[in-house]
């Protein structure tokens, strides 16, 4: 069976600050990977997606960036971080058929002091 | 560009209620419907998907609807109980990477 993970569980993160968070998935290959955003009193926003390695679309203009080294490995960090960018982030994966179901990883917490 | 929105954005009902949630969405031209379930402080965690061909899905005590002219989905917990106070998330596929999510209806079943 698939599993994804997510990792660290929780950040907290002074402002200007780099940023790493990091994503892998177990059980597939060449799966479709995602990075969703949940700000305070917001819906779940995407942010990247992947197709394949070093495949990445950028779906909001934002301070962030995505990158895929390997076929199931997803990251998503920052040179300098804002306080806007606090919030939940979401990786999820799918893949790619009819269907397009995606699945959620457990998420990460960030908060930027 | 596509909109989806949950009415209400919470909601309380004792124990053993059925209940309804709503969600609308503005672009009739989906693939699929999701409803999902997140904790608090937790990820997503998937209830039921409707395909577009489908008009609703049911596991255990959940039952979704999709009426996709009117831009409609409903999701129907029977006989509610505590366990099932959460957010419950709508989100529609309007193509392989286009997932637009609702910004849910936060539930508390009382017992």
């Amino acid at each position: 069976s698939q599993t994804i993970h997510q990792w660290p569980a929780t950040l907290v993160q002074p402002v200007g600050s780099p940023l790493s968070l990091e994503c892998t998935v177990e059980g597939t290959s060449n799966p479709n990977l995602y990075w969703y955003r949940q700000a305070a009193g917001r819906g779940l926003q995407l942010l990247f997606y992947s197709v394949g390695i070093g495949q990445i679309s950028s779906e909001v203009p934002q301070n962030l960036s995505a990158s895929r080294p390997q076929d199931r490995q997803f990251i998503l960090s920052s040179k300098k971080l804002l306080l806007s960018d606090s919030g939940f982030y979401l990786c999820a994966w799918s893949d790619g058929t009819v269907n397009y179901e995606q699945y959620f990883g457990p998420g990460t917490r960030l908060t930027v002091t | 560009k596509q909109e989806v929105t949950q009415i209400p954005a919470a909601l309380s009902v004792p124990e053993g209620e059925n209940l309804v949630l709503n969600c609308s969405f503005t672009d009739s031209a989906i693939y699929n419907l999701q409803w999902f379930r997140q904790d608090p402080g937790k990820g997503l965690t998937s209830l039921l998907l409707i395909q577009s061909s489908q008009r609703e899905q049911t596991s255990g005590r959940l039952n979704a609807s999709l009426d996709k002219s009117s831009g409609r989905s409903t999701l129907y917990i029977a006989a509610s109980q505590p366990g099932d106070s959460a957010t419950y998330l709508c989100a529609v596929y309007i193509g392989a990477n286009n997932l637009f999510f609702g910004t849910g209806t936060r539930l508390t079943v009382i017992p």
